[in-house]
């Protein structure tokens, strides 16, 4: 069964703080993305990738910054945390030309 | 602007009946339909999906209806359990698989039993 490990699974920062949410799928999959979960907006695609050293931008990508560093790993930036970044962010990965995507469990973010 | 719709926001059913969730699109272009579920703690997980080129897709208790001239589609969930309570997501790609993925509010679904 695919697997997408994301670390840590809460994080507490201060305003401008400097948070990196992290991501781990050992499916081999070439697509990985990274999500924002908010009451009222369902899911809304930050950044993607199509693989190691590629960066897509997503729709809502202000304030964060992604690297893909190899196959396997994808993270997410927050150089100056703000409040509006609390969130629940879930990492997924996919395939190339498959459909589904598989998400991890998802990392809570409270910035203070 | 919100280009996937759900609606209700949070339905209640009883055990036994049928759920209805309905979504709505803006974008000609979305060809690829799948709803995700997702229970408390955990991320949202492939339910069902559809292609534009159909108009009914069934996996068991769960059927979408799809309507391509009025950019419409429900997700029926028949014999609601208590288990089948969570939230569901449509979903819409452009690109005829998972890249890309447009998500919509979701719907809160709860079965009383």
């Amino acid at each position: 069964e695919a697997a997408v490990t994301q670390s840590p699974r809460n994080k507490v920062t201060v305003t401008g703080g400097n948070v990196t949410l992290s991501c781990r799928q050992t499916n081999s999959h070439n697509y990985m993305y990274w999500y924002r979960q908010d009451t009222g907006h369902g899911l809304r695609l930050i950044h993607y990738s199509y693989g190691a050293g590629n960066l897509q931008i997503g729709d809502v990508p202000d304030g964060y910054k992604a690297t893909r560093t190899t196959q396997e790993d994808f993270f997410l930036l927050l150089e100056l945390a703000s409040p509006s970044q609390t969130s629940l962010y879930f990492c997924a990965s996919s395939g190339q030309g498959e459909t589904e995507v598989f998400f991890g469990k998802g990392t809570r973010l409270t910035v203070v | 602007q919100q280009q996937v719709r759900q609606s209700p926001q949070s339905l209640t059913v009883w055990e036994g009946e049928t759920a209805i969730l309905n979504c709505s699109y803006e974008n000609s272009a979305f060809d690829y339909f799948p709803w995700y579920q997702q229970f408390p703690g955990e991320g949202p997980a492939l339910l069902i999906s559809i292609l534009s080129v159909s108009n009914k897709k069934e996996d068991g208790r769960f059927t979408i209806f799809f309507n391509k001239r009025e950019k419409k589609l429900s997700l029926h969930i028949a014999d609601s359990q208590p288990g089948d309570s969570a939230t569901y997501f449509c979903a819409a790609s452009a690109e005829g698989g998972s890249a890309k993925l447009i998500f919509g509010e979701g719907t809160k679904l709860t079965v009383s039993s």
